[in-house]
């Protein structure tokens, strides 16, 4: 079946510094990815959609400056956290789309446990 | 209130017994259903997929989705310990692959 993977898995890093993760779809083409977020015992909760080419559009309450998202290629989004705090400690998942919701076939990566000490 | 509303457990059963797991919600707009399993430290992994109302079986898993009570489940038969995981509704409208996920449900089967 399709597969995301997604890079570093876990990252520890010092406060105020940038960490990059990286979402790739290894055997698929997928115009758009979707990154989430989920904390300790709590659901997903989505942060953006990358779209390929453009500009990602960001949900209601995401810093579009701290996180920033580049989809720059058919099989490769990257989210940057920039200036990371203990807050930003988390861990970020993203998916992508084989053929579309009509199919259900949205996969997910294995997901980045950021730290940030 | 949430979208999506989803028991968070923890749910403990006996191996080989029947797990029924549920999620409620309150847009009407929602069409696509599924069921995703999350081991610990791990990405959610597709189990059911469903479109509007119906029921889908897949080896030991049946999805049930009704649509005019906003209800969805998962059943799990002759359940086993690899089963013990937490396990996350989702769902989309129309179109779009932007998912609203449950809160999960952690599943614990004892042997």
């Amino acid at each position: 079946g399709a597969v995301v993977s997604q890079h570093p898995s876990r990252v520890i890093c010092k406060s105020g510094t940038s960490v990059k993760i990286e979402c790739r779809s290894l055997d698929f083409q997928a115009t758009t990815m979707f990154w989430y977020r989920q904390f300790p015992k709590q659901s997903l909760m989505l942060m953006a959609t990358s779209n390929e080419g453009s500009k990602a559009t960001y949900e209601q309450g995401v810093e579009k400056d701290k996180f920033l998202i580049n989809h720059a290629s058919l099989t490769l989004s990257t989210l940057t956290v920039t200036s990371a705090h203990p807050e930003d400690s988390s861990f970020y998942i993203c998916s992508a789309s084989f053929r579309g919701i009509d199919t259900g076939e949205l996969f997910f990566g294995e997901g980045s446990r950021l730290t940030v000490l | 209130q949430k979208e999506v509303e989803q028991d968070p457990g923890p749910l403990s059963v006996p191996e080989g017994a029947i797990v029924s797991l549920n999620c409620t919600y309150s847009n009407s707009a929602f069409q696509y259903f599924m069921w995703y399993r999350q081991y610990s430290r791990k990405g959610p992994e597709l189990l059911m997929y469903t479109y509007s109302s119906g029921n889908k079986e897949d080896g030991r898993f049946t999805a049930q989705v009704d649509k005019s009570s906003k209800y969805i489940s998962l059943f799990i038969r002759d359940s086993q310990p690899s089963d013990s995981a937490t396990y996350l509704c989702a769902m989309a409208r129309e179109g779009n692959e932007k998912l609203t996920f449950g809160t999960g449900t952690r599943l614990t089967i004892i042997p």
